[in-house]
Parts: C-alpha cells; sequence; structure tokens
C-alpha cells in the first residue's frame, strides 16, 4: 500500500533564509503528488501539485517542487521564507491507479519562521 | 467559483452523546466527498468519502458514520461518542479526483 513519509515534524528557520521541507513516498507507479498547507485551526489549503508534465511545479507565493521519480520525493522547497510562512505542511499522495482518487497523507511538517 | 462549508466550527460534546457533523458544497455538481480526522499532532486519516448520492466507502471501522442524502451535502454521525472522538474533522471535495479542496473544519471535544 501507498504510504507517504515526512521525516521532519518540525522545522525552524530565520526569516529570509531558504528551506526544504521532505517528502517521500513507497511508490512511483502512476500517482499525483501535492502540497497543502494549514494555519492553526483552519482547513488544508492547497499549495501546489503534480499531476503530469513538468517535474518541477510552483505556487504563487514562492514555494516550488520537484517530482522525482528515481528517488520517489516531492521535496518543497522556498529560497526565502517571511514570518507568514508559519504553518504546517503536508505532503499527500493519490494513487491515480486505484481509480478512486484517495489521498494518503503525511504526518505533517510544522514550519516555524523566526525573526 | 466553488465553496464547501462545515458546522458547527466548534463542538464540545459529552461521552456517549450523538454525534451529526454536516458538510456542504456550492457551485459544482457531482463532486467526490470526503470526511477526514486530524487528531492533535497526527496526520490526516481518511474516514470516509462517496463518488455519488447513497454510495459511501469506510475506510475505518470505528463508530462513526455517513450519509449523503443529496448530492452536494455530506453528513458524518455517531450514535454514541468516544473520548477518542476528539479531534478536527474536515470535509473535502473534487471533481474527477485530482485535486481535493477542504473545508474550514469542525474542532470536536468529546468529554
Amino acid at each position: 500500500a501507498q504510504s507517504v513519509t515526512q521525516l521532519d515534524s518540525q522545522v525552524p528557520v530565520f526569516e529570509e533564509a531558504p528551506v526544504e521541507l521532505r517528502c517521500n513516498y513507497s511508490s512511483s507507479v502512476s500517482v499525483y503528488l501535492f502540497w497543502y498547507v494549514q494555519y492553526p485551526n483552519q482547513g488544508l489549503q492547497l499549495l501546489l501539485k503534480y499531476l503530469s508534465g513538468s517535474t518541477l511545479v510552483e505556487s504563487i507565493n514562492g514555494f516550488e517542487a520537484e517530482f522525482n521519480k528515481s528517488q520517489t520525493s516531492f521535496h518543497l522547497r522556498k529560497p526565502s521564507v517571511h514570518i507568514s510562512d508559519t504553518a504546517e505542511y503536508f505532503c499527500a499522495v493519490s494513487d491515480r491507479a486505484s481509480g478512486t482518487y484517495k489521498y494518503i497523507f503525511g504526518t505533517g511538517t510544522r514550519l516555524k519562521v523566526l525573526a | 467559483s466553488q465553496t464547501i462549508h462545515q458546522w458547527p466550527a466548534t463542538l464540545v460534546q459529552p461521552v456517549g452523546s450523538p454525534l451529526s457533523l454536516e458538510c456542504t458544497v456550492e457551485g459544482t455538481s457531482n463532486p467526490n466527498l470526503y470526511w477526514y480526522r486530524q487528531a492533535a499532532g497526527r496526520g490526516l486519516q481518511l474516514l470516509f468519502y462517496s463518488i455519488g448520492i447513497g454510495q459511501i466507502s469506510s475506510e475505518v471501522p470505528q463508530n462513526l458514520s455517513a450519509s449523503r442524502p443529496q448530492d452536494r451535502q455530506f453528513i458524518l454521525s455517531s450514535k454514541k461518542l468516544l473520548l477518542s472522538d476528539s479531534g478536527f474533522y474536515l470535509c473535502a471535495w473534487s471533481l474527477s479526483g485530482e485535486t481535493q479542496y477542504f473545508g474550514p473544519g469542525t474542532r470536536l471535544l468529546v468529554l
């Protein structure tokens, strides 16, 4: 069965520094990949997604992620973080072959941006 | 544009009491609908999903149930709440199964 691993439960980083949040999944066969962001006491907001095509995908607020099939990874990066990026980030994988498009979520990474 | 609503936003219930959480979607037809639970410090667990009216699939055996009485309405219920039912409940929708869009969530505290 598909599984998603976010090894870092918490990542502290200073403002304007770069950050990488890691995501690995168990099977690269026919998957969709997603990153969601959750602010306190709110629902999840879609940050970016990989469905097909270019393996590098970008969000409107400066985040990017690269689908690496050989390493079964979809790491999230930002070259310069802001205080407002403080939130919890979830990686999710959808198994296209199953036909149900159910998501498997990682356990989340809490990004704390320090002034 | 599509919007998704959940209510109530917060709920405090005693153990053994019933539960009904509601989720509605506006601006789309025949969406796939999902219920997730997020326990404190943990990821999201898929509880139920539905691809159409009256079609519910359960992912985890538990004392919760789901129903879809209308195309854009998804209800999560319990006859008797347990302490372990506390958590943050999220509803989501998708079309064609690609991207899921989440509601604001309901925080449930069972005492």
